[in-house]
């Protein structure tokens, strides 16, 4: 089965501290990508970092990386130098090859601290 | 307007009533969805179109009706919802359906539901 899980509920940071929101996935398809969405109180979902299965190089987007472990199937993403404005909710989803379904894990709330 | 609109952002609306979501992209962009947020769950995907086309009908509920009149607009027209249906519901577009090749999704601000 295809599965996402974000085993932090919540999490706290300092301003300009850099911090991990994991992310574990399961699945059989050897072609896969792994994408991570920012969240705000407003509602929008905000596309931040993609990963394929494929790339071998982890993927960064200006103070976004996502570590990418394929052997542990985790695809943890790294904010660094956190601002008050990355206060949100943060999800990881999954896309298979040949589908078109996301499969999101259930968030991480994360607050950053002055 | 840029990237995803939807409208209303806020509905309340009894078991009785017929109200509609709207929503637009202005990416030309292929593929729509509509989403189900509910709190503490994970999203649920409810509908896919491809070139105004249904792809998916993930076993939602006939009191959810969705309509693609063309690539840029999608609705979902709702009727004698349920108070468990409250939620926030998120449009979003891709470039095309086939996601693992790296076209995100990109969502609207979604419309926060409440049925009394």
């Amino acid at each position: 089965a295809q599965k996402i899980t974000q085993t932090q509920p919540g999490m706290f940071v300092q301003e300009k501290e850099a911090v991990t929101l994991d992310c574990t996935y399961d699945t059989s398809d050897p072609s896969y990508g792994l994408f991570w969405y920012k969240q705000p109180s407003s509602g929008e979902m905000i596309f931040l970092i993609y990963q394929g299965s494929y790339d071998q190089q982890n993927a960064t987007e200006g103070r976004y990386s996502l570590n990418f472990q394929k052997a542990r199937k985790s695809a943890n993403l790294v904010i660094s130098a956190s601002q008050l404005g990355d206060s949100a909710m943060y999800f990881c989803a999954m896309s298979t090859s040949g589908t078109y379904k996301y499969i999101f894990g259930t968030g991480t709330r994360l607050k950053v601290l002055a | 307007e840029t990237g995803v609109t939807q409208t209303p952002r806020h509905l309340v609306m009894g078991m009785t009533n017929k109200k509609s979501l709207k929503c637009e992209q202005h990416l030309g962009h292929n593929a729509m969805y509509w989403y189900k947020q509910s709190a503490k769950k994970p999203l649920e995907l409810m509908f896919v179109y491809s070139l105004e086309e249904r792809v998916e009908n993930n076993s939602v509920p006939s009191r959810f009706s969705p309509e693609c009149p063309n690539s840029s607009h999608l609705f979902l027209h709702l009727h004698t919802l349920q108070p468990e249906d409250s939620a926030l519901y998120l449009c979003a577009s891709s470039q095309e359906i086939e996601l693992a090749d790296s076209y995100e999704q990109y969502f609207g601000p979604g419309t926060r539901l409440t049925v009394t």
